[in-house]
């Protein structure tokens, strides 16, 4: 079964508006860990946020943060502000406890945004 | 700057030859690295987790005799692609977690594309 679930394959947002990229998991493990990552066309993996089970209040780095809805078990990125440079896939990704010794990442689809100027 | 490192980020060779990606980890020690795949616009996809000094585990569906794996040192891990054919071309990526705290992001290389002809 799908763990980790991204389900818009592409996204356009014109330049200085914000947009929302949508993620939603499954887990029975009360122990988890959920990041984003930022794949430019150039390949490279980019670390943007990362918010854990525990966390008490929404992950917030620069102009991204994580919308952390537990009982939804959804964990939506909001970029603010969006510039030209924001255009790359996002890649949404789960580690659970079980996988906490190796850490072990379970990556949802990707959602490709793109800019308008 | 980079915290991982991998090498080659391109290789363009002939069917049946055996190919060497290096992902060496950047002033730490990683006792783990994973290596993943990834097709054209589609998400990472886990091959196997190396563990130093130990054999790597493999995903399942991921054979273990075509991608030899071999982590050799706390800060390099080798994937092979033997005897590759037209169908291994893909990016191969891997990364690289510093510390065993659940909330430390794997740090991935900037990859590898390799193309079979």
């Amino acid at each position: 079964a799908q763990k980790i679930t991204q389900t818009q394959p592409g996204m356009f947002v014109q330049e200085k508006e914000a947009v929302t990229l949508d993620c939603t998991y499954d887990t029975s493990d009360p122990s988890y860990g959920l990041f984003w990552y930022k794949q430019p066309s150039s390949g490279e993996m980019i670390f943007l946020i990362y918010q854990g089970s525990y966390d008490q209040q929404n992950a917030t780095e620069g102009r991204y943060s994580l919308n952390f809805q537990k009982a939804r078990k959804s964990a939506n990125l909001v970029i603010s502000a969006s510039q030209l440079g924001d255009s790359a896939m996002y890649f949404c990704a789960m580690r659970e406890r079980g996988s906490s010794n190796t850490g072990k990442l379970i990556f949802g689809q990707g959602t490709t945004l793109q800019v308008k100027p | 700057g980079a915290v991982v490192s991998q090498h080659p980020s391109r290789v363009i060779c002939k069917s049946g030859t055996s190919v060497k990606i290096e992902c060496r980890s950047l002033d730490f020690q990683a006792t783990t690295m994973f290596w993943y795949r990834q097709f054209p616009k589609k998400s990472l996809m886990l091959m196997a987790t190396s563990n130093e000094g130990s054999k790597a585990t493999y995903e399942q569906g991921v054979e273990k005799d075509k991608f030899l794996i071999n982590h050799a040192s706390l800060t390099l891990s080798t994937l092979t692609v033997t005897s590759a054919h037209p169908e291994d071309s893909s990016f191969y990526i891997c990364s690289a977690r510093i510390a065993s705290h659940s909330n430390q992001p794997q740090h991935f290389g900037d990859g590898t594309r390799l193309s079979i002809l």
